[in-house]
């Protein structure tokens, strides 16, 4: 079965220092990432997706994120953090012929003055 | 920009009524997703439809919820009758097919079940 972790609850950052947000997945075949962003009581904006081909992808609002297929992660990234990105981000993986995507549960990103 | 309408944004009511969500895709965009995100979890999938055919709803009550897309254009989720679990952003999101898609999200309407 298909799932995604996102081992934090939340990531605390300082203005101006890169950030992490990690996820990991399970899934049988290849699979296709995602990751949103979603700020309070609004629907998610995509950021990003891994298809195939190059490992790093960039995306939108300086994001970007590493695929590693051996370690099954998907961490989004960002060299320099801002206040205006603190908000929620979700993981996303998916895989079959429907394009169904399973969701992580999700990280709060706090950057901080 | 084009984007995906979802009305209304707020919807308050009492366990046992009726309430009914409503979503407009992006023109063009012939796959709608509907998803239900509790408060402090991830999206979850309520149902699928490619044009106006269910394509999965497999996680869709079907005892209380209901959904349809008659002319494969916008959309219609029911919940009749609502219960205080049913409290939670109801999402809407739209691709242009399935095939590995982008989909993209709506602002979500937010029920509350007193």
């Amino acid at each position: 079965a298909q799932s995604v972790a996102q081992p934090e609850d939340q990531v605390n950052v300082a203005e101006g220092n890169p950030l992490t947000v990690k996820c990991t997945y399970s899934v049988s075949g290849n699979p296709y990432l995602f990751w949103y962003v979603q700020y309070p009581n609004r629907g998610l904006q995509f950021l990003l997706k891994y298809i195939t081909g190059d490992n790093l992808v960039k995306g939108s609002y300086g994001f970007e994120a590493e695929f590693n297929k051996s370690q099954t992660s998907f961490h989004l990234k960002k060299p320099t953090a801002l206040v205006s990105d603190s908000a929620l981000y979700f993981c996303a993986v998916g895989a079959g012929g429907y394009n169904k995507l399973i969701f992580g549960a999700g990280t709060r990103l706090a950057v901080h003055p | 920009e084009a984007e995906v309408a979802q009305s209304p944004r707020y919807k308050i009511t009492e366990k046992s009524q009726a309430v009914a969500f409503w979503c407009d895709p992006i023109s063009g965009h012939a796959t709608l997703y509907w998803y239900r995100q509790i408060l402090g979890q991830g999206p979850e999938l309520l149902v699928q439809f490619q044009d106006e055919s269910v394509v999965d709803d497999s996680q869709l009550p079907k005892d209380r919820f209901s959904a349809e897309r008659l002319k494969g254009v916008d959309s219609t989720l029911k919940i009749q009758p609502a219960e205080l679990g049913d409290s939670a952003m109801y999402l809407c999101a739209s691709s242009q097919d399935t095939y590995q898609e982008t989909q993209y999200f709506g602002p979500g309407t937010r029920l509350l079940v007193l």
